[in-house]
């Protein structure tokens, strides 16, 4: 089993380009969510899915948009980067409300 | 809506001494609570969780929390630290009826030889 995986693992965008960070798990979770961290900010929900084709908006959504077309794959699009989206971001999966959340090793993100 | 706030941002603490990570939380439905530990340039893992029944949760590496349903709190502890529990530790709640996980923003705990 790999857990969960992200790629890249480091980025540098320019202010207005777009890309895709990518997450997979391969425990079968139905529950996968996007994460950011920020310094004494914690982590913050961007987006979350309870399964394929299901998708809602967490506590920081914008300027974010998500897909769940398969149960392994969960990426997470920046369609306009801007310098508030540097960051931390974490990938996690959990096979259901209640149970452990089991997260990627990060993808490092700056925005110029 | 739901929210957590960790008391302390950081705590220092000497090898072997106990220590307390204090986590308050505020939510109008019944939740679940954990805490998670990140080590430096890691992703986050499982210390331990409450969902229900004993109030007192043992995790792993020799951590406790206690869910106080009156003070809404859940503080965790550890009797005697290691150089290697250095860390940053999240208290986190989540609704039992939907799926949003709601972090606190973080403590981080150096201990010192």
């Amino acid at each position: 089993n790999a857990g969960v995986t992200q790629t890249p693992k480091f980025q540098v965008l320019k202010t207005g380009q777009s890309m895709t960070l990518q997450c997979a798990q391969d425990m079968n979770h139905e529950y996968m969510s996007w994460y950011r961290q920020d310094p004494g900010m914690g982590l913050r929900l961007i987006h979350y899915s309870v399964g394929a084709g299901i998708t809602d908006q967490g506590e920081v959504p914008n300027g974010y948009n998500v897909s769940r077309s398969t149960t392994e794959d969960f990426p997470l699009r920046l369609l306009s980067a801007a310098p508030s989206q540097t960051s931390v971001y974490f990938c996690a999966s959990a096979q259901g409300l209640s149970y452990e959340q089991y997260f990627g090793p990060g993808t490092r993100l700056t925005v110029t | 809506a739901q929210s957590v706030t960790q008391l302390d941002s950081q705590v220092p603490v000497f090898e072997e001494a106990p220590v307390e990570l204090r986590c308050n939380y505020s939510s109008s439905v019944s939740v679940y609570l954990f805490w998670y530990v990140q080590y430096p340039n890691q992703g986050l893992q499982l210390l331990l969780k409450y969902l229900s029944g004993s109030t007192l949760v043992k995790g792993i590496n020799g951590f406790e929390a206690e869910f106080n349903k009156s003070q809404t709190s859940f503080h965790l502890r550890k009797p005697s630290v290691h150089i290697s529990d250095t860390a940053e530790y999240f208290c986190a709640v989540q609704s039992t009826s939907y799926g949003k996980l709601t972090f606190g923003q973080g403590t981080i705990l150096t201990v010192h030889p």
